[in-house]
């Protein structure tokens, strides 16, 4: 069946620095994936989607990149402050359905 | 303002008692979906609905139930018959039912069975 990975152990990072969060998966592949944030005891909220034909997609500080062949797409914040800290989910469509399967999320600790 | 408001953002329920969390949207969305989060778990997909008067079952339907009278609401009924429902229950809702829109989700309401 289809899988989705996210590094389950929190990232802690220093301000300034660039963060990078990894999301594997496994025995499908989708045609898009989304990224999205969760604050706790909050709703997520989208941030960025990636098409299989796309290898990288930029918005501000955010870049995904989406490689089809290592099933992996990478979560990078650039220039990273405490207000990034949060939970960040991958979210690729699940397979026969439109519908987000999302994963675990890796959380983000950003310190000053 | 638009946006999709749950509530209540807490919830609590004696065991044997049916609940019903309320969702509602005001962003003129066709589609509306509910979801479970456990801690340290994904969020699970219990029904959702791609217009008004229908719905379909996700990953977790058993002991759950939902209407779509309305366009802009989507309450979800947990039910007595499903075993381990204290979690937190996230409404989201996207323009339509299809592949590549992105989800706009409510602050969610967390359900405690005493």
């Amino acid at each position: 069946s289809q899988k989705i990975e996210q590094n389950s152990e929190a990232l802690n990072i220093q301000e300034g620095k660039t963060a990078t969060l990894t999301c594997n998966y496994t025995n499908y592949s989708p045609a898009y994936l989304q990224w999205y944030r969760q604050d706790p005891g909050r709703g997520p909220v989208f941030l960025l989607l990636i098409r299989e034909n796309e290898k990288e997609k930029r918005k501000e500080r955010l870049k995904v990149t989406f490689d089809t062949t290592l099933k992996q797409s990478l979560f990078h914040i650039t220039a990273s402050q405490p207000a990034d800290s949060a939970t960040y989910l991958c979210a690729p469509p699940s397979g026969g359905s439109y519908i987000p399967t999302f994963g675990r999320g890796t959380s983000l600790i950003v310190h000053p | 303002d638009g946006g999709i408001t749950q509530s209540p953002k807490y919830l609590f329920r004696k065991e044997g008692q049916n609940v019903t969390l309320s969702c509602e949207q005001n962003l003129n969305h066709d589609a509306m979906y509910w979801y479970r989060q456990d801690p340290g778990q994904g969020l699970r997909l219990i029904y959702y609905s791609q217009i008004v008067n229908d719905f379909q079952k996700g990953d977790i339907a058993e002991g759950y139930s939902v209407s779509r009278e309305k366009k802009e609401s989507f309450p979800l009924t947990v039910t007595s018959a499903q075993k381990n429902p204290t979690a937190f229950y996230l409404c989201a809702s996207s323009i339509e039912g299809g592949p590549g829109n992105e989800q706009f989700f409510g602050p969610g309401t967390r359900l405690t069975v005493l």
